[in-house]
């Protein structure tokens, strides 16, 4: 069984720049969840996508967006990057909506400089 | 507002000994609660679960406590390891038509030898 993967590992960016992130899924997994985890702090939930559509988003602006492939695999835009947008970006599969246990990837950590 | 709370950011134990890490929420409509394991450098590894409906669940020397009452959860590890140094998180969701998890902000554990 496959767990959950991200690339790149890390990533620097100057502001204003845009950059895309990628997941793949835990095999037998058809959702994926995206979290900002800022230095100190908890995940926070960004959104989610289930059958390559948003279910769910949390408080975060429209410059972060997000799209599920077929395969289930997903990635995370973020445009117009902003200082405080560095923080490590982690990515959860589950077995559907309803399932309360996801599983993360190891992250991709963004500088932004 | 932050709904899930880790007052201790960290927390030192002996080896041998036991480890209680503790967790309050504020949202009564939490209905599953969670603890994740991170180590530097890679993603939240799941460790345990309860639902609301439970006060305790045990998975070999984890245990998790609820105590709905007073909106207060605990995770114990007997005997500690040195292995189990690590952050460990709480987090909850209520369920709904996306099961996003709302963290805690993590309590820094070191078992010493």
């Amino acid at each position: 069984e496959t767990g959950v993967t991200q690339s790149p590992t890390h990533l620097i960016k100057t502001r204003g720049q845009q950059v895309t992130l990628r997941c793949s899924s835990q095999s037998g997994h058809n959702t994926v969840s995206w979290y900002q985890q800022a230095l100190g702090q908890g995940p926070q939930f960004i959104f989610q996508y289930y059958r390559e559509e948003e279910n769910g988003r949390g408080n975060f602006p429209p410059r972060f967006s997000g799209l599920q492939f077929p395969n289930y695999s997903s990635e995370l835009n973020v445009n117009a990057l902003e200082l405080d947008d560095s923080a490590l970006y982690l990515c959860a599969s589950s077995a559907g909506t309803s399932a309360n246990e996801q599983f993360f990837g190891p992250g991709t950590r963004l500088t932004v400089l | 507002d932050q709904q899930v709370k880790q007052n201790s950011p960290s927390l030192s134990v002996q080896e041998g000994r036991i480890s209680i890490l503790n967790c309050d929420y504020t949202n009564s409509m939490f209905d599953y609660f969670l603890w994740y394991k991170k180590y530097p450098a890679e993603g939240p590894t799941f460790l345990i679960s309860i639902s609301s409906i439970k006060d305790k669940n045990e998975d070999g020397r984890f245990t998790v406590f609820l105590n709905k009452s007073a909106k207060h959860l605990s995770l114990h590890i007997v005997p500690s390891q040195p292995g189990d140094s690590a952050v460990y998180f709480c987090a909850a969701n209520y369920g709904g038509a996306t099961n996003k998890l709302i963290f805690g902000t993590g309590t820094l554990l070191a078992v010493q030898p």
